[in-house]
């Protein structure tokens, strides 16, 4: 079955850089693109970032935009998140997450990984 | 303040059917596949209805969508005790900076 297992996380000082990594199993990972998607504490859903399953095109949300690079390697399974220039307000658990359908240049999420948390804080 | 607007809360009793409202715009919903999301508290969200009307494998048939124009709809049909949890609608989002939007989140409560 489908594994998303989130690595990384932990406490940052505000302007810090903190690197998030996603170990995917049980599918097809070079068919599939990639999302981010952070939920802050007793918060909402807020999508993050996108990479094709090629990994030739990314989407940012504007939050992050120019702080944040998605990346992929297809020959290791891994789906990573830089996060430089942290804020308070990037304080969250980061999910890695798989898009729903293959070969797609955009998505919507389909599988969730449980999350890794991030917590910035002087 | 979301793109997409949801209901806070929602309600009703267990064998009851409710609803929950999506509305947003002509650059989202109004051009793309709506998807909605369940998350039981302390989990991670589950994908519940795909490309507007569409359940995936597992999915309960007492969950289903639908969208007219910019706005969209989850409707729970038989309401049970587990249902109790958030649901979020989300859809791509065509404007300048293309991107997923979510909604705001829906608490629902089996009374």
């Amino acid at each position: 079955q489908v594994q998303l297992v989130e690595s990384g996380g932990g406490e940052v000082q505000p302007g810090g850089s903190l690197r998030l990594s996603c170990a995917a199993s049980g599918f097809t990972f070079s068919a599939f693109g990639m999302h981010w998607v952070r939920q802050a504490p007793r918060k909402g859903l807020e999508w993050v970032a996108f990479i094709r399953f090629d990994g030739s095109t990314e989407y940012y949300a504007d939050s992050v935009k120019g702080r944040f690079t998605i990346s992929r390697d297809n020959s290791k399974n891994t789906v990573s998140l830089q996060m430089n220039s942290l804020r308070a307000e990037d304080t969250a658990l980061y999910h890695c997450a798989k898009d729903f359908i293959q070969w797609r240049d955009y998505g919507l999420v389909g599988t969730w990984g449980q999350g890794t948390l991030v917590t910035v804080s002087s | 303040q979301s793109v997409l607007t949801q209901p806070p809360s929602a309600s009703g009793t267990p064998g009851q059917r409710v609803t929950i409202s999506c509305s947003g715009s002509s650059s989202n919903i109004g051009s793309n596949y709506v998807y909605w999301y369940q998350q039981v508290p302390g989990t991670a969200p589950k994908l519940l209805i795909c490309r507007n009307n569409q359940r995936p494998s597992g999915v309960p048939d007492r969950f289903s969508g639908s969208k007219s124009g910019t706005s969209a709809s989850l409707a729970i049909s038989g309401l049970r005790s587990e249902d109790e949890a958030d649901y979020y609608c989300a859809v791509w989002d065509d404007s300048l900076s293309a991107h997923v939007v979510f909604g705001g989140g829906t608490k629902l409560t089996v009374l």
